[in-house]
Order: structure tokens, then C-alpha cells, then sequence
């Protein structure tokens, strides 16, 4: 089974709909991390979560809100979903002690209509 | 300004040729990353670097702190080596890990 996991992996909705995307891991890192990849961008950072009472915002937070339900979950919601947060978003963890290496979901491709 | 850059944005290659793609950041690091992106999206490490060189296989990646100046190679290129290769850099605040800096990422072809 996958360390991290995503779901869902594709999802069409419409302007104005709310949206939650999950992420679960099985690595028992602390740290976790949204980001979201457009054609010709680099990946950019939406919101990243220390532990689970600590969540800060990435530079690209607004439209977005998050929850760390536990030290395995972390969720990403769109409040009211616009065209241009069509994007591919991935969800990653990290170990803070060692080499910080990030591990990366599958990706979910979200289309808002 | 993109604080990491990368070169070339595309790369065709035949199969059986050395391949090099480079990174250049602007920020002070605390280490480096290279990550590949499969074709069908998922995305996987490679290296972590803070001095020198590593090599995983056909992979080898080097890096220049004094020149903030990153290399991967690939030797003895093959068709499945097909992918996205971004770096990414891991800014340096004091006692504690900074963000982390992404290139837009390297689209390597490799041909039969």
C-alpha cells in the first residue's frame, strides 16, 4: 500500500461548489504539505502542517483552508471553487530529524468548471 | 524571479547518451533536492544534497555551494528515464529548516 494517499484522484466540479481534498500517510511523519502544480509552474506551496496543532499558511494560501485532523490526515478544502484553482495538487510529508526528504502523493487533477 | 532556476525546460535525447540538466538557486540552502515526475503525475526524491556528489545507479548528482550550482546526470540514457527532473532547494534560517524553492522542472524525451 501507498504511503501517502490522496483522495479523490480526479474531480470536475463547478464555480461556487466546496470542495475537500484528503490526504492520509502511513509514514508517521509529522510534518505534512499541500501544494499545487499548474502547466509550466514549479509546485508552490498552498498551507504546511508541523504537528497537529501547528498549521501555517504557504504562498498561495487565499481560497483555501485547512484542517489536521490527525497526525496521519490532513485536508485541503476549496471554499467556493473558481476556474483558476483547475490545477494538479499533491499532498507530501517529511521527517523533520534526518534528511527532510519529502514524500510526495499520487496527486489528485481537480477541474472547476 | 524564480529563486531556482533550471536548464534546459526541454531535453530530447537519444537512448545511450549522457545526459545533464543543471539548477541554479539564489537563496542561502541548507540542502538541495532532486525529484522526478513520472508521466503520469506521481513524484518521487532522487537525492538530498549539502556538499559534493551522490550516485544512485545511472544517476549521479553534484552540487556547488560556492557557486549555488546544482548538476544531474544520467549516464547511459534509456526510454523510462522519460520525465519531469525538478530541484528544489531548501532555504537556510538560522537553527531552523526554511521553505523549500521549486524549479519549474526539466522535460527529459528519451528516444529508442
Amino acid at each position: 500500500d501507498a504511503d501517502v494517499t490522496q483522495t479523490p484522484r480526479n474531480r470536475i466540479t463547478k464555480t461556487g461548489k466546496r470542495i475537500m481534498l484528503e490526504c492520509s500517510q502511513t509514514k508517521g511523519h509529522d510534518r505534512m504539505y499541500w501544494y499545487r502544480q499548474d502547466p509550466g509552474l514549479g509546485l508552490r506551496l498552498i498551507y504546511y502542517s508541523f504537528d497537529v496543532k501547528d498549521i501555517n499558511k504557504g504562498e498561495i494560501s487565499d481560497g483555501y483552508s485547512v484542517s489536521r485532523q490527525a497526525q496521519a490526515k490532513f485536508s485541503l478544502s476549496l471554499e467556493s471553487a473558481i476556474p483558476n484553482q483547475t490545477a494538479l495538487y499533491f499532498c507530501a510529508t517529511s521527517d523533520y530529524w534526518g534528511t527532510d526528504t519529502q514524500y510526495f502523493g499520487p496527486g489528485t487533477r481537480l477541474t472547476v468548471l | 524571479k524564480n529563486e531556482v532556476e533550471q536548464s534546459p525546460q526541454n531535453l530530447t535525447a537519444q537512448e545511450g547518451e549522457f545526459i545533464t540538466i543543471n539548477c541554479s538557486y539564489s537563496v542561502g540552502i541548507s540542502a538541495l533536492h532532486w525529484l522526478q515526475q513520472h508521466p503520469g503525475g506521481g513524484i518521487v526524491s532522487l537525492f538530498m544534497l549539502s556538499s559534493g556528489k551522490k550516485k544512485h545507479g545511472r544517476l549521479i548528482a553534484t552540487i556547488n555551494i560556492q557557486e549555488k550550482h546544482s548538476s544531474l546526470h544520467i549516464t547511459a540514457s534509456h526510454p523510462r528515464d522519460s520525465a519531469v527532473y525538478i530541484c528544489a532547494v531548501r532555504s537556510y534560517r538560522g537553527s531552523t529548516l526554511g521553505r523549500l524553492y521549486f524549479g519549474r522542472g526539466t522535460q527529459l524525451t528519451v528516444w529508442p
